[in-house]
C-alpha cells in the first residue's frame, strides 16, 4: 500500500523568505501524481500544485515550486517571498495513475506560520 | 459557477443519534469522494461514488456508515448511533470524469461532526 510521511509538523518562516516542505512516499508504481493542497483555517483544500511521475521537470506555479527526486521518492515544496496568507496547513498527496481523481493518499500535513 | 457546496457546516449531535451529511458537486461533475479528517491528521479516503454507484468503499467503517449518490439530489454520508470517536471534519470532493488525466477533484469546505 502506499503511504505518504510529513516529516515536520510545523514550520515557521519570516516575510518574504523562502522555506522549503518535506515530504516522501512510498509506492511500487511507476508512475503517478503528486499534489500539494493548503488548508487555510476556513479548512478549504486548495490544490497548490501537481506534479506527474513521468515528467522529469519540476512543476512550478508562480512562488511555489517543487522539487521531485523521483528515486529518493521525496518530493518538497518550495515557497519562496511568502507571504502572510501562505500560513495554513500543507498537505502532500499522492494518487495512482490509474485511479479515480478523488482517491488520495495524503500525509499529516505541516503546519506553516509566517511571521511579519 | 459554484463550487462543491458541504452542509451543514457545522453539526452537533448526541451520543447515539443520527447525523447527515450532505454534498452537491460542482455543476457538471458526477463523481463524488468523501473524506474524513481526524483532528491532527490528514485526510483519509473513506468512499467514492457516481450516479446510483458506489464504486469504492474500501474506507468506509463497516459499521454505522453509509454513503449514497441518488440520481436527483445530493450525495449523503449517513452515520447511525454515532460515538464520540466520530468527530472529525468530513469532506466531499468531486470530478466531471473519471480517466487517466490529470484533472483533479475538487473539495468542499467539509463539515465539522461533534458528538457530545
Amino acid at each position: 500500500a502506499q503511504t505518504v510521511t510529513q516529516s515536520q509538523p510545523e514550520m515557521s518562516v519570516q516575510e518574504a523568505e523562502t522555506v522549503t516542505l518535506s515530504c516522501t512516499y512510498d509506492t511500487s508504481e511507476s508512475d503517478y501524481y503528486l499534489f500539494w493542497y493548503k488548508q487555510p483555517p476556513s479548512r478549504q483544500m486548495i490544490l497548490v500544485i501537481r506534479q506527474e511521475a513521468y515528467k522529469q521537470q519540476n512543476a512550478t506555479e508562480n512562488r511555489f515550486s517543487v522539487n521531485f527526486q523521483k528515486a529518493a521518492k521525496s518530493f518538497s515544496l518550495k515557497i519562496s517571498d511568502s507571504q502572510l496568507g501562505d500560513a495554513a496547513m500543507y498537505f502532500c498527496a499522492y494518487r495512482n495513475y490509474g485511479g479515480s481523481q478523488g482517491n488520495l493518499i495524503f500525509g499529516k500535513g505541516t503546519k506553516l506560520s509566517v511571521k511579519p | 459557477n459554484a463550487g462543491v457546496m458541504q452542509n451543514p457546516r457545522h453539526l452537533v449531535r448526541r451520543r447515539g443519534q443520527e447525523a447527515r451529511l450532505r454534498c452537491s458537486p460542482m455543476k457538471g461533475h458526477s463523481h463524488v469522494y468523501w473524506y474524513r479528517q481526524l483532528p491532527e491528521e490528514g485526510l483519509k479516503f473513506m468512499v467514492y461514488l457516481q450516479k446510483e454507484n458506489i464504486i469504492d468503499e474500501s474506507g468506509m467503517p463497516k459499521e454505522r456508515f453509509s454513503a449514497e449518490f441518488p440520481k436527483e439530489g445530493p450525495s449523503i454520508l449517513r452515520i447511525q448511533q454515532v460515538v464520540r470517536g466520530d468527530s472529525a471534519a468530513y469532506f466531499c470532493a468531486s470530478s466531471p470524469r473519471d480517466y487517466r488525466g490529470v484533472t483533479e477533484a475538487f473539495f468542499g469546505q467539509g463539515t465539522r461532526l461533534t458528538v457530545v
